[in-house]
């Protein structure tokens, strides 16, 4: 059974600073993904990771994927308000399946 | 481009009564939908995947009597609660894949629906 863990679960910081959010998944997948939750609103898509090593970037969210470790992260640089959401990690099980998600991350950035 | 929506956004229902819940692609044929219950403050489960022409294939402990899906087209998915319950009331969400345009990789969201069962 395919587990996706994400930690931490809630983060409060401070604008301007930098933190990682994890995603460890348990069993191989082809496709990591990355989203955006506000609250009573569905999902935004930030990342679909395909590959061993791949990394991507938008503004000041980046994210990347070790499928050796089965690890992600989504790293934040110097935070802004705007960024507070939830932000979830999902993997694919293979082929036209559905996703996994983890239990999300609820990060408040204090302005 | 890539487009998916839900009907209704929101309903209440008294226990007992049934609701249907629309998931559209609107500018893009989809190859497989599915769909996802979130209680409040919770992550997404996947209930169900749902492919054109063919039956619904549940997830574990997913009543498939009780959570009807139809695919009828390429971009017309349809969740149907039955007999619903206080306990039925979630948010649920479908999504949609297409393995061409305009991505093969992507699955878009529709906004959700809110159901609350009085």
């Amino acid at each position: 059974e395919l587990k996706v863990e994400q930690n931490p679960l809630f983060l409060s910081m401070q604008e301007g600073k930098n933190y990682t959010i994890y995603c460890n998944y348990s069993t191989t997948s082809d496709r990591l993904y990355w989203y955006r939750q506000d609250p009573g609103k569905s999902l935004e898509s930030l990342f679909v990771l395909l590959s061993n090593g791949a990394v991507k970037q938008e503004g000041r969210l980046m994210a990347s994927l070790d499928t050796k470790a089965r690890l992600s992260t989504l790293h934040i640089t110097a935070a802004v308000h705007d960024l507070s959401a939830t932000y979830f990690c999902a993997v694919v099980r293979g082929g036209a399946d559905g996703l996994t998600f983890g239990k999300g991350t609820h990060l408040i950035i204090q302005p | 481009g890539a487009v998916v929506s839900q009907h209704p956004s929101r309903v209440i229902c008294k226990s007992g009564t049934s609701v249907k819940i629309e998931c559209r692609s609107l500018d893009f044929q989809a190859t497989t939908m599915f769909w996802y219950r979130q209680f409040p403050k919770q992550s997404l489960m996947l209930m169900a995947t749902s492919n054109e022409g063919s039956k619904a294939t549940y997830e574990q402990g997913v009543e498939k009597d009780k959570f009807l899906i139809n695919h009828a087209s390429l971009t017309l998915s349809t969740l149907t609660v039955t007999s619903a319950h206080p306990e039925d009331s979630s948010f649920y969400i479908c999504s949609a894949t297409v393995w061409a345009y305009p991505s093969p990789y992507e699955q878009y969201f529709g906004p959700g629906t809110r159901l609350t069962v009085t």
